[in-house]
C-alpha cells in the first residue's frame, strides 16, 4: 500500500517569499500524485496533479511541483506568496493498480504573514 | 458548471441517533467518494460508489453505509451517532476514469456535531 508524509505541520512566509512545501512517498512504482489546498470551512481544491512525462507540473494559482524518482518526493513549490495562499495543504498519492483510492497526508498549514 | 453539493452544511445529532448526509456530484461525474476529516486523524476514506455499485470502502464500521443513486447522487448514513463521529464529511466527485487518475472535485463538506 502507499503512504505520504508531509514533514512540516507548520510552515511561516511572509507576503512575497518564495515557497516549497515537502511531501514524500512510499510506493513500490511510479504513482499519481496530487496537491490539494483547503481554506478555512471549506472543502479541498484540486492545484495539481502529476500522472507521467514531464516531471515539471504546472497548476493552479500560480503553483508547480516536481516528482523527483530518486527521491521519492513531490515538492510544492510557489515563487512569490501572497497573503490569499494561507490555508491548508495536503498531498495525494495514488496507486497504479489494485485499489486506486489516493492517500492524504496529514497536510501543512501555511501562515502568510504581510 | 456547478461543483459539488453537500447538504446540509452543518448539522446537530445526539449521540444514539441517525444522521444521512447528501452529496450531489458533478453533472457527469459517475463516482462519488466519501472521507471523514478531523482533526486528530486527518483524511480517511470511508467509501467510493461508481454507478451505483460500492466499489471500494475504507476501515470504519458497519454504522457507517453508503448508497448511490442512478442519478450519481449520493448519501451516506451513520446510525448510532457517537461523540466520536464528530467531523467534517467530504464528498468527492470524479469521473471514475482509469484508476481514479483525474483527481478529485471536493464538496465544502457537512459538519457533523455530535452532543
Amino acid at each position: 500500500a502507499q503512504s505520504v508524509t508531509q514533514p512540516d505541520i507548520h510552515i511561516t512566509v511572509s507576503e512575497g517569499a518564495s515557497l516549497e512545501l515537502r511531501c514524500n512517498y512510499s510506493y513500490g512504482a511510479t504513482p499519481y500524485l496530487f496537491w490539494y489546498v483547503q481554506s478555512p470551512g471549506q472543502g479541498l481544491q484540486l492545484l495539481l496533479k502529476y500522472f507521467s512525462g514531464d516531471t515539471l507540473v504546472q497548476g493552479i494559482k500560480g503553483f508547480e511541483a516536481e516528482f523527483k524518482r530518486s527521491q521519492s518526493s513531490f515538492n510544492l513549490r510557489k515563487p512569490s506568496v501572497h497573503w490569499s495562499d494561507a490555508a491548508e495543504y495536503f498531498c495525494a498519492v495514488g496507486a497504479r493498480g489494485g485499489s486506486y483510492i489516493p492517500t492524504f497526508g496529514r497536510g501543512t498549514s501555511l501562515i502568510v504573514h504581510p | 458548471k456547478a461543483g459539488v453539493t453537500q447538504t446540509p452544511r452543518y448539522l446537530i445529532k445526539t449521540r444514539g441517533q441517525q444522521v444521512t448526509l447528501s452529496c450531489s456530484p458533478i453533472s457527469g461525474h459517475r463516482s462519488v467518494s466519501w472521507y471523514q476529516q478531523t482533526p486528530g486523524q486527518g483524511l480517511q476514506f470511508l467509501f467510493e460508489y461508481f454507478s451505483e455499485t460500492q466499489r471500494n470502502k475504507g476501515n470504519f464500521p458497519g454504522r457507517f453505509s453508503g448508497r448511490q443513486f442512478s442519478n450519481s447522487r449520493s448519501e451516506m448514513n451513520v446510525s448510532t451517532l457517537e461523540l466520536g463521529d464528530s467531523a467534517l464529511y467530504l464528498c468527492a466527485s470524479s469521473l471514475g476514469g482509469f484508476q481514479g487518475s483525474d483527481g478529485y472535485t471536493f464538496g465544502s463538506g457537512t459538519r457533523l456535531t455530535v452532543v
